[in-house]
This record gives C-alpha cells, sequence and structure tokens, in this order.
C-alpha cells in the first residue's frame, strides 16, 4: 500500500532560520505531489504542487518543494521563515488513478 | 465566495446520540471527501463521492455514513458516535478526481468532535 512518511513530528526554529521539512513516499509509479498548509485553528490550504516538468517548485509564500524520484522524496523548502509561518505542515501524494494521502504532518514552531 | 462550508464548528456529545455534520460547497464541484485529523496520525479519509449517489469507502470508514442526494451536499453521519471517534473533521471538494493538478482539494474549517 502506499504511504507517505514525514520525518519530522515538530520542528522549531528562530525568525531568519531556514527551513527544510522532509517527505517521503513509496509508490514506485507515477505521483503527483503537493503540500499543504494549516494556520493554528484554519483549514488546511495548498502551499504548492508538482505534476510534472521541473522537479523545483516554487509555490506561495517563498516556499519550495524539490522532487526526487530516485529518493521518492519531495522535502519542502523555504530560505528564511517567519513567525507566521508557524503552521502545521502535511505532505500528501496521489497515484494515477488512487487516492490522496496525507502525511502524519509536521508542526513548525517559529520562535519571534 | 468560493467555500466549503462545515456546520458545526464545534460538538460535543454523548456515546450513541446520533449526529449529523453538514458540508455544503458553493464551487459546483464533483467530488467532495470527509477525512478525520488525529495527532500523530494526519488527515485519513473516511468516505468521498466522485459525483451524485455516487459514494465510496475511505481508509477509516468504520462507524460513518454519507449520502450525495445533491451536488452541493456530502453529509457525514454518525449513527452511533463513540468516544474513539471524537476527533477533528474536515470536509473537502475539488472539481474532480481528488487532489489532482488542476483540481486541487478545497478544505472547509473543520469540525471538532467530542463524544463523552
Amino acid at each position: 500500500a502506499q504511504s507517505v512518511s514525514q520525518h519530522n513530528h515538530h520542528v522549531i526554529l528562530s525568525e531568519a532560520a531556514s527551513l527544510e521539512l522532509g517527505c517521503n513516499y513509496s509508490y514506485g509509479g507515477t505521483v503527483n505531489l503537493f503540500w499543504y498548509v494549516q494556520y493554528p485553528g484554519q483549514h488546511l490550504q495548498l502551499l504548492l504542487k508538482y505534476f510534472s516538468g521541473d522537479p523545483l517548485v516554487k509555490g506561495i509564500k517563498g516556499f519550495e518543494a524539490e522532487f526526487i524520484k530516485s529518493k521518492f522524496s519531495f522535502n519542502l523548502r523555504k530560505p528564511s521563515v517567519q513567525w507566521s509561518d508557524t503552521a502545521e505542515y502535511f505532505c500528501a501524494v496521489k497515484t494515477v488513478g488512487g487516492k490522496l494521502i496525507f502525511g502524519q504532518g509536521t508542526e513548525l514552531s517559529v520562535k519571534p | 465566495e468560493a467555500q466549503v462550508t462545515q456546520n458545526p464548528r464545534y460538538l460535543i456529545t454523548v456515546t450513541g446520540k446520533k449526529l449529523t455534520v453538514t458540508c455544503s460547497q458553493n464551487m459546483n464541484h464533483e467530488y467532495m471527501s470527509w477525512y478525520r485529523q488525529d495527532p500523530g496520525l494526519g488527515l485519513r479519509q473516511i468516505y468521498y463521492s466522485m459525483n451524485v449517489e455516487v459514494t465510496d469507502k475511505g481508509d477509516v470508514p468504520e462507524g460513518y455514513k454519507v449520502s450525495r442526494k445533491e451536488k452541493r451536499n456530502f453529509p457525514l453521519i454518525l449513527e452511533s458516535p463513540s468516544p474513539n471517534q471524537t476527533s477533528l473533521y474536515f470536509c473537502a471538494s475539488s472539481l474532480r478526481g481528488g487532489g489532482s493538478y488542476n483540481s486541487p482539494l478545497h478544505f472547509g474549517n473543520g469540525t471538532r468532535l467530542t463524544v463523552t
């Protein structure tokens, strides 16, 4: 069965620090990849997505993610985090003809 | 404004008392889905619907029912709630499919359910 694994459950950073959140999936075929963000008390919003083409994807608010097919990874990055980036981040994977599967989530706390 | 509306936002109930959480979308989306969010488990799909009158089980359907009689509405029914159904529930919709490139999921604001 397909699965999505996010290695970090809780990440604490100071403002201006760089961020990288890991996401690995288990599926050998074609996938669509997503990162969603959930700000405190709010619903999930799409941050960025990868479908095909350039494996480096840029999303909103300065976030980017890189798809590395050989490593089955889709890590999320941001060069300099802000306090307003405090949220929970979910990686999600959709296989062709399959369901959208979410990772366990990573809680990011940014200290001002 | 395009949105997915869930009601209620908060609900506290007792074991065995039937309840319904409503979900409505105004975007003419074909696909709708229910998820539950639990700490350390991420979002798990309960049921989904590809279109009117078409519903299918997700990963954790036990103890839940759904119906899709109209395109815009997709209520979640707990016939006999139990404490292990205490969770945060999200309804989501997309134009079609369930998370494809041109048809991303739009989420409701969530319903926090507590079953005592």
